[in-house]
């Protein structure tokens, strides 16, 4: 089955310490995207990539770093420097030629950092 | 710019009601219009989507018409069940841009 894939479902880190967020996705989508929800909020776009080796930040990519060295893969590093790191990370994937713009997303990853 | 508007929440129903949740939006040129869905602790799953005036949405008896007039993408359910308990988004994606804009969501809980 196509689909994405984010691991773990619940991270645990300490406050100072970098964290990656893993993102894989089987479905041959050319974009990948990470958002951030927080308790009763809406999405919020961390950043995003349309091809290999290229991404741009959306809303609120301080305190967070991406790379794009795969098509299938798109992780995120929430560094030390991002301030209030806790909430839920949602990664998305889409097509970009011909397309009318919907977003497939994954499971998500609970991060709590204390 | 581009945003959406959502009805806000909370919003409770007994089983069997009839359900709308309203959604209004603002682009300056001819979006297509999602419906996410979220269960307690899931990602967003597509519910239905609607790319030009006119077009009505449909899946799992839930239904949305794409009202250039007055700008609106309404979801509609007949007879809502428990398990249509969720977040429910609506989104825009402006002619291809590469960006969804979200509305903030309205939690949706169906009572027994």
């Amino acid at each position: 089955d196509g689909g994405i894939t984010q691991s773990p479902k619940y991270l645990f880190r300490k406050e100072g310490q970098n964290v990656t967020l893993s993102c894989e996705q089987n479905l041959n989508h050319d974009a990948m995207y990470w958002y951030r929800q927080d308790p009763g909020q809406g999405l919020r776009l961390i950043y995003y990539s349309q091809i290999v080796n290229d991404f741009q930040k959306g809303d609120i990519a301080e305190g967070y770093s991406v790379s794009r060295e795969k098509k299938e893969s798109f992780p995120l590093t929430v560094t030390s420097a991002q301030k209030n790191p806790t909430a839920f990370y949602l990664c998305a994937s889409s097509v970009t030629q011909g397309a009318v713009g919907e977003q497939y997303f994954g499971p998500g990853t609970r991060l709590t950092v204390t | 710019g581009n945003s959406v508007t959502q009805m806000e929440g909370p919003v409770t129903l007994s089983e069997e009601a009839f359900l709308t949740i309203n959604c209004t939006y603002t682009a300056t040129g001819y979006p297509s219009l999602f419906w996410y869905v979220q269960y307690p602790g899931e990602g967003l799953q597509l519910l239905l989507k609607a790319t030009k005036a006119d077009d009505k949405g449909s899946n799992k008896g839930f239904e949305a018409t794409y009202r250039k007039e007055t700008t609106s993408f309404h979801l509609e359910k007949g007879s809502v069940q428990v398990s249509d308990s969720a977040v429910y988004f609506c989104a825009l994606n402006n002619q291809g841009a590469q960006k969804l804009v979200f509305g903030q969501g309205t939690r949706l809980t169906i009572n027994p």
